[in-house]
């Protein structure tokens, strides 16, 4: 079975560029997560996805991160503009072949897109 | 104000011992956590999780310890092998067992030196 797949797996940029990074999920995963590491943190959740309905954003800084689901399957993440504090590995997970109703649905990470922002 | 606590940057462990790897909670209204395993360049891989209504889960060399009174979390790696060298995250959520929103430690890397 085919894993996460994400691209690109590494971006550099200038500060106050744009930046899109895609997700394609596991094959039938409902479900579908952006986070974000900072180096020597733990991921954090910027937005989660069932289909292509959004269910948490709460986290995501609207003012210039955004993220769509057309079609419930792939998947992209933008910044724009993007600041110093972007600079972060950007991890795409997926779960749910369930449909999201079994909660012990395991989540299954990309190998994530490392952004530096100079 | 950090939610999961992983208070040991780094853990060094001899091949065949075993490695035991703590994270503390501050959030009572978690009740689902995890641990994770990230070898560089690569995504976190889930390893093991516990529901709040246990106190233990095993599976093969890992074991997740819950106490809720104290609202701390170990994980038991028996016997430790070199390929378990990786960095260990734990992680927790409220309501939505693994499927809701994760909230991770900063990580714990584990070194099993032959």
């Amino acid at each position: 079975e085919a894993g996460v797949a994400q691209s690109p797996r590494y971006k550099i940029i200038e500060k106050r560029q744009s930046v899109a990074f895609w997700c394609n999920p596991i094959s039938g995963h409902a479900t579908l997560y952006w986070y974000q590491q900072i180096l020597g943190q733990g991921p954090k959740l910027l937005i989660q996805f069932q289909n292509n309905g959004v269910v948490d954003d709460s986290q995501l800084p609207k003012d210039r991160f955004s993220a769509e689901r057309l079609k419930g399957v792939d998947s992209t993440l933008k910044i724009q503009p993007a600041k110093l504090e972007d600079s972060a590995v950007y991890l795409c997970a997926s779960s749910s072949p369930s449909g999201g109703t079994d909660t012990t649905d395991t989540q299954y990470f990309g190998p994530g897109t490392r952004l530096t922002v100079l | 104000d950090q939610q999961v606590k992983q208070n040991s940057p780094s853990l060094s462990v001899q091949e065949g011992r075993i490695s035991i790897l703590n994270c503390d909670y501050t959030n009572s209204m978690f009740d689902y956590f995890l641990w994770y395993k990230k070898y560089p360049a690569e995504g976190p891989t889930f390893l093991i999780s516990i529901s709040s209504i246990k106190d233990k889960n095993e599976d093969g060399r890992f074991t997740v310890f819950l106490n809720k009174s104290a609202k701390h979390l170990s994980l038991h790696i028996v016997p430790s092998q070199p390929g378990d060298s990786a960095v260990y995250f734990c992680a927790a959520s409220e309501g939505g067992g693994s499927q809701g929103n994760l909230i991770f430690g900063k990580g714990t890397k584990l070194s099993v030196k032959p």
